[in-house]
């Protein structure tokens, strides 16, 4: 069966430090990857998606980046983390195709 | 923006009862998906339901779909306590990738009590 990690569960982070959350996925190739961001008591907001390594597609400007180095693995980054950052970012997979997704536990980030 | 808009945004039931929830979207869609969030957590996938289908079901779970009101509901039949969750409806819009874009609702705060 598929699994999803995301790490760390929790994160306190100082405002303008780095970031980095990683995201894997085992039991599946070539995953759709995605990145979602949710504010406190709001629905989930799309930031990145990948269909294969290398691939990003970025749905709404911001301080943030994603790579995809590897099949399996999803990495949301930041050089400088705003206070605006913060937020609990999880991560999805699914199968190629218009399907349903599966996520992760998240990750509960706050800048201070 | 947040394309789909759930109805009621807080839903206080006792146990045993049905519970009903709203999903109004604006755009066409590829289909309509509805997720479960328990606090703190991350969402679990409930139901899908494709644009060409009108009623879904899956246990306790009903689903309906109606395009032309670009509006769908979940009704949660002889809810339990441990249905208390958010509900999250999220719209797969019509585009030509292979990606599956959704767009999630604000989401419809459930508490079943005893």
């Amino acid at each position: 069966s598929q699994t999803i990690h995301q790490w760390p569960a929790t994160l306190v982070q100082p405002v303008g430090s780095p970031l980095s959350l990683e995201c894997t996925v085992e039991g599946t190739s070539n995953p759709n990857l995605y990145w979602y961001r949710q504010a406190a008591g709001r629905g989930l907001q799309l930031l990145f998606y990948s269909v294969g390594i290398g691939q990003i597609s970025s749905e709404v400007p911001q301080n943030l980046s994603a790579s995809r180095p590897q099949d399996r693995q999803f990495i949301l980054s930041s050089k400088k983390l705003l206070l605006s950052d913060s937020g609990f970012y999880l991560c999805a997979w699914s199968r190629t195709g218009p399907y349903e997704q599966c996520f992760g536990p998240g990750t509960r980030l706050t800048v201070t | 923006s947040q394309q789909g808009e759930e109805d009621p945004q807080a839903l206080s039931i006792q146990e045993g009862e049905n519970a009903t929830m709203n999903c109004s979207y604006k755009t066409s869609i590829n289909n309509l998906q509805w997720y479960r969030q328990n606090s703190g957590r991350g969402l679990v996938h409930l139901i899908l339901i494709r644009s060409n289908e009108r009623e879904k079901h899956s246990g306790r779970l009903r689903v309906t779909l109606d395009t032309s009101k670009k509006s769908s509901s979940l009704l949660i039949t002889a809810s339990r306590a441990a249905d208390t969750a958010s509900y999250f409806c999220a719209t797969d819009a019509l585009y030509t990738g292979t990606a599956s874009k959704l767009t999630f609702g604000t989401g419809t705060r459930l508490q079943v009590t005893l």
